[in-house]
């Protein structure tokens, strides 16, 4: 079946914690993105990437890191996690770098709690 | 600044209502407009509308562009209990090395027995 796979679906952490958010898709997508998701702002990018090795910042990249250094996987990093960074995060993808060519598929989100 | 605006925020109707939902939207170089679902996880494609006036149907739902007016409405006919979720609307811009797309807030409707 295809789809995106993020893992861990909820994750309770504490202030400074490094921690990491997998994300795999078995489409052969070039396109994957980092999102997430806060009542009453919506959907905001944090980091995209249009291939292997290729990422560039979104909207809200601060205290993001990621990589892609295989075309499936696109792990999203906190280093220092703090409460500001809870959120829903989701991660996505597409066949090709412009998304207006074909439309994004969605893991089903990442619940994230820094206390 | 760009930006996508859902209206209303929230809808509660009963079984067979019609219910539109709206979508507008500022963006500096649009490409096109589309509609996803959102039940308890990850946000389902809808549709995808890139030309002004052609209506994109899927049983129930449908959905048609203005691009002089600059929004978008997403009709759902003889509305079902799973019809409840959050509908985003998101707008897919020309950006500089790549397209990006800008969410709206969504509309979350809760349709009851």
């Amino acid at each position: 079946e295809a789809q995106v796979t993020q893992n861990p679906r909820y994750l309770i952490t504490v202030t400074g914690k490094k921690l990491t958010v997998t994300c795999s898709q078995n489409m052969n997508h070039e396109y994957m993105s980092w999102y997430r998701q806060d009542p009453g702002l919506g959907l905001r990018q944090i980091y995209y990437s249009m291939n292997v090795e290729v990422t560039d910042k979104g909207d809200v990249p601060e205290g993001y890191k990621v990589s892609r250094k295989e075309k499936r996987n696109f792990p999203l990093i906190l280093e220092s996690p703090s409460p500001n960074q809870t959120s829903l995060y989701f991660c996505a993808s597409s066949s090709t770098y412009m998304p207006y060519n074909s439309p994004l598929h969605f893991g089903n989100g990442t619940r994230l709690t820094v206390t | 600044e760009d930006k996508v605006v859902q209206s209303p925020l929230s809808l509660v109707v009963h079984e067979g209502d019609t219910v539109t939902l709206n979508c507008s939207y500022e963006v500096t170089n649009f490409r096109s407009l589309l509609w996803y679902k959102q039940e308890k996880k990850a946000p389902t494609f809808l549709f995808m509308l890139t030309s002004s006036g052609i209506e994109k149907k899927s049983g129930r739902l449908s959905s048609i562009l203005d691009k002089k007016e600059l929004f978008s409405i997403l009709n759902i006919t003889a509305t079902q209990t799973g019809d409840s979720a959050i509908y985003l609307c998101a707008v897919e811009e020309d950006a500089y090395n790549t397209d990006k797309l800008i969410f709206g807030t969504g509309t979350r409707l809760q349709v009851f027995p």
